[in-house]
């Protein structure tokens, strides 16, 4: 168990419509990151938040969004929804130290019909 | 632009034998490498990362990686495999300048397969 908690685990939703995945860091890691899972792009960054504030963006979509509360849990919200959304979204957290690694979430697969 | 690059979509190799799954990379200043394992329906998990220090790294389930700044690569291997190791390996790469932020690269993946 990598401590960092992602919901829900699957979501089936139409095109058109929009979501929000759900992300808890591991304790005490103050920042954030999104990555996109697809067969086509593979594994690509999205965005990155550091206790509340966005830190770096990747390939997000303008459709894309994302939030970090006070509690440091994080949201991305995905609007205008399109079959090309489908994917698994992981949500990774990691200390601020130049020595360490990135603990991923057991990600949201989503599909969009 | 920086990349990685993991030349196999597939290695096939048989329990017991030694394993080499291939990463090589493409960016500015020192980089931070990594190693990740994805098994079915499942996160990512890390197994080990080069940061400085000692070219050969060992990580988790008993894999190691050589670090080789001339070839640009980090080819990740394991003296004997198990039918367990099968899954997708992640070679991930952290550029230097990054800020000590983890905005990895991810090469595309490759599969082990190991045969009983």
């Amino acid at each position: 168990d990598s401590g960092v908690t992602q919901t829900p685990k699957h979501l089936i939703t139409a095109t058109g419509q929009r979501v929000t995945l759900r992300c808890s860091p591991r304790s005490g890691d103050l920042s954030v990151y999104w990555y996109q899972q697809s067969l086509d792009q593979g594994l690509q960054f999205l965005i990155h938040y550091y206790n509340g504030e966005e830190r770096a963006k990747g390939n997000i979509l303008e459709r894309f969004s994302a939030q970090q509360f006070p509690d440091l849990h994080s949201e991305l919200n995905l609007s205008s929804l399109e079959l090309g959304d489908s994917a698994l979204y992981f949500c990774a957290s990691s200390a601020t130290r130049m020595n360490t690694e990135a603990f991923f979430g057991q990600g949201t697969r989503l599909t969009v019909v | 632009a920086q990349s990685v690059a993991q030349p196999e979509d597939q290695v096939n190799v048989a329990e017991g034998n030694p394993l080499t799954v291939k990463c090589t990379y493409s960016v500015s200043g020192n980089p931070y490498l990594f190693w990740y394992v994805q098994y079915p329906n499942r996160g990512l998990q890390f197994l080990l990362k080069y940061i400085t220090g000692d070219n050969l790294v060992k990580g988790s389930y008993g894999f190691e990686a050589e670090f080789n700044k001339s070839q640009t690569s980090f080819h990740l291997k394991k003296p004997s495999a198990l039918v367990s190791d099968s899954a997708l390996y992640f070679c991930a790469v952290r550029p230097f300048l990054s800020g000590g932020y983890n905005k990895l690269i991810f090469g595309a993946g490759t599969r082990l397969a190991v045969h009983p």
